[in-house]
């Protein structure tokens, strides 16, 4: 069965500084990749998927993540944090369901980032 | 905002009671899935329709069941109800059948069983 880990409960950066969250995954086949961010009393916004192609993902809010294959990772990063980033963020494998045809995410635990004026 | 909603946004109930959450997915979306989010047990995948049949079965307890109308909103019915079922509950839209490509959760509610 796949599974996600992100090995940070907390990170805490000062805003202004470059930020990585790690994740790693575990599915036997091509993964699906998300990154989500969960904002206190929101619910989950995507903000960024892998799928297939460049394995240097761009996506919204400044943030960039790179599949490893090698590593079984799919890193998230920000060069520059804002205030506003400071969240829940969680990391996601698509995978083919064992109910039926659809690829459902499985979800690490979360990182919490705080981030200090 | 997602364009999914959810009601209500927060439940209080006793222990033993039954409950009913509501899901509107996207427009257009003929996905609807749920997930429970708690402390203990993070976020956990419990069911997935698709145009009003069941398509995905995750780690959903008998007590509870759902379903999707014609107008493809959804509703999770939560029944003889116990203390470890408190948790966030969302719901999640999707325009595509058989993947997860994108999924766009709702605020979700929160719910405490008392």
């Amino acid at each position: 069965a796949q599974s996600v880990t992100q090995p940070d409960i907390h990170i805490t950066v000062s805003e202004g500084a470059s930020l990585e969250l790690r994740c790693n995954y575990s599915y036997g086949a091509t993964p699906y990749l998300f990154w989500y961010v969960q904002s206190p009393g929101q619910g989950l916004q995507l903000l960024l998927k892998y799928f297939s192609g460049d394995t240097l993902v761009q996506g919204i809010k400044g943030f960039e993540a790179e599949f490893k294959r090698s590593q079984s990772s799919f890193n998230l990063r920000k060069p520059s944090v804002h205030w506003s980033d400071a969240a829940e963020y969680f990391c996601a494998v698509g995978a083919l369901h064992s109910s039926g045809g659809s690829y459902i995410p499985t979800f690490g635990r979360g990182t919490s980032l705080i981030v200090h004026p | 905002d997602s364009g999914v909603t959810q009601t209500p946004k927060h439940l209080i109930t006793a222990t033993g009671q039954r409950v009913t959450l509501r899901c509107s997915p996207r427009s257009g979306d003929l996905s609807v899935y749920w997930y429970q989010q708690s402390l203990d047990q993070g976020l956990q995948f419990l069911i997935q329709y698709y145009n009003g049949e069941e398509r995905a079965k995750g780690n959903i307890l008998e007590r509870f069941s759902a379903q999707q109308f014609p107008d493809l909103h959804s509703e999770l019915n939560l029944s003889s109800l116990e203390l470890g079922d408190s948790a966030l509950y969302f719901c999640a839209s999707s325009p595509r059948r058989g993947s997860s490509y994108e999924q766009y959760f709702g605020p979700g509610t929160r719910l405490t069983v008392t």
